[in-house]
């Protein structure tokens, strides 16, 4: 599979635990996008990697969040301290910059569910 | 900010008959406009995108409209399909390649 690959696929966890997710862009693609998406909404912007750098975070992205991008590869979203309010999908895009298309390519996204 | 939003919420069509989906957005130095499809526990997948110097775009029986004076943007399908029941998300970019500000979304069913 070529696509953007997230993991784990779905992630249960009590409230106050730490969790972590992997996501594994398209191999060629530079950029790399977190997004948030509850039932019902379409997904919010979380932060944005060009290579390793950070380059942009959302006032969605609390101090209990933090997003790294080591090598420029894949890249690791962690949620410190978990609430229930944080329950959601949690979808990692990539995309080329310069590329022909503009559009980012999704992964299947991590299901977190907060208990 | 941004401010991207959709109408209808929910559509029900009979196959074969058009649908259409409509966004407004606030930025006016937005210039690049995708549109996503997602499918029940999927991803999603882009459809069919739009940039800011273009007016209209069409791919099968899928097309997008933009108007930027009046800051709105349609996604337009024609001849629909079961298969083509799925949430539709606009979204709107003020620049290539960072965050997209996306709408609400549109359940669209295609009524057999």
């Amino acid at each position: 599979d070529t696509g953007v690959s997230q993991d784990p696929r779905h992630k249960i966890t009590k409230r106050g635990q730490n969790v972590t997710f992997r996501c594994d862009p398209i191999s060629e693609h530079n950029r790399l996008y977190w997004y948030r998406q509850t039932l019902g909404q379409g997904p919010e912007f979380l932060t944005y990697f060009q290579n390793e750098a950070q380059l942009e975070k959302s006032r969605l992205l609390s101090d209990r969040f933090s997003a790294e991008r080591p090598k420029g590869s894949f890249s690791t979203l962690e949620i410190q301290r978990t609430e229930q309010g944080d329950s959601a999908m949690y979808l990692c895009a990539s995309s080329l910059e310069g590329g022909r298309g503009y559009g980012y390519t999704f992964g299947s996204g991590t299901r977190l569910t907060v208990v | 900010g941004e401010n991207v939003e959709q109408h209808p919420s929910t559509l029900s069509v009979q196959e074969g008959d058009s649908a259409v989906i409509k966004c407004t957005y606030s930025d006016s130095a937005s210039n690049y406009f995708p549109w996503y499809k997602q499918e029940l526990g999927k991803r999603p997948q882009l459809i069919i995108d739009i940039r800011s110097n273009v007016g209209e775009k069409k791919d099968q029986r899928i097309a997008v409209t933009l108007n930027k004076t009046a800051k709105h943007f349609s996604l337009h399908i024609t001849e629909t399909q079961p298969e083509d029941s799925a949430v539709y998300f606009c979204a709107a970019s003020p620049t290539y390649g960072q965050n997209f500000v996306f709408g609400p979304g549109t359940r669209l069913s295609v009524l057999p």
